[in-house]
């Protein structure tokens, strides 16, 4: 069964940066887009960004552009998301997310996500 | 703000028949994008609910149904039961310069 599991919760202190990773399994990884979306405490649901199936594009929210990095490592079939520059407001449970696009179409931003893993809290305090 | 406005919150007795609309505009719903739905239960992630706006994946009951029509979407729950009690997001895309993928406020789903 597909599963994209995250990696452990994270402090850091407000300047720093964090990586997040996201492994999949279950499914071909190397055919499906990835998406970060996080969620502050008790707040709805943001769009941080997405990678392509070949990691060749990559889009980021614009409140992002300048301090998230996706990646993605096709031999371990596992996704990343570095966010540097942390701030108190960039606390939030951050989650990877399974593109599903039409049946033989590429990855695109508008497809819905499918698979989500099980979140990441990353907590910003001094 | 969200660029897609959805009702904070709605209600019903079990198995009365709920709906949570989702208005966007020109350049997202209205545009021809496509809206998803997402159902997040208490402490959970976020689950495909909907997608391609009235399409439900394997495994969803047919109780949940989604439509489209011009700016707006709507997610309709029938025979409601106490476990739909939860948090509820439309998703689509947003064409214009500032804005990709949007996310609608959520709406909070009480089962009386």
């Amino acid at each position: 069964q597909v599963q994209l599991v995250q990696s452990g919760p994270e402090v850091k202190k407000p300047g720093a940066s964090v990586k997040v990773s996201c492994k999949a399994s279950g499914y071909s990884f190397a055919s499906y887009g990835v998406s970060w979306v996080r969620q502050a405490p008790g707040q709805g649901l943001e769009w941080v960004g997405w990678i392509s199936e070949d990691g060749s594009i990559t889009n980021y929210a614009q409140k992002f552009q300048g301090r998230v990095t996706m990646t993605r490592d096709t031999s371990t079939s596992t996704a990343y998301m570095d966010l540097r520059g942390l701030r108190s407001d960039d606390t939030a449970v951050y989650y990877c997310a399974k593109h599903q696009p039409p049946v033989s179409t590429s990855s695109a931003p508008w497809d819905p996500r499918d698979y989500w893993g099980q979140g990441t809290l990353v907590t910003v305090s001094s | 703000q969200s660029v897609l406005t959805q009702p904070p919150s709605v209600s019903g007795a079990p198995g009365q028949r709920v709906t949570i609309s989702c208005t966007g505009s020109s350049s997202n719903i209205g545009a021809g994008y496509d809206v998803h739905w997402y159902q997040q239960l208490p402490g959970t992630a976020p689950k495909l609910l909907i997608y391609g706006n009235t399409n439900r994946p394997s495994g969803v009951p047919d109780r949940f149904s989604g439509s489209k029509s011009g700016t707006s979407a709507s997610l309709a729950i029938t025979g409601l039961q106490a476990e739909d009690e939860g948090h509820y997001y439309c998703q689509s895309y947003d064409s214009s310069v500032t804005v990709d993928v949007v996310f609608g406020g959520g709406t909070k789903l009480t089962v009386l």
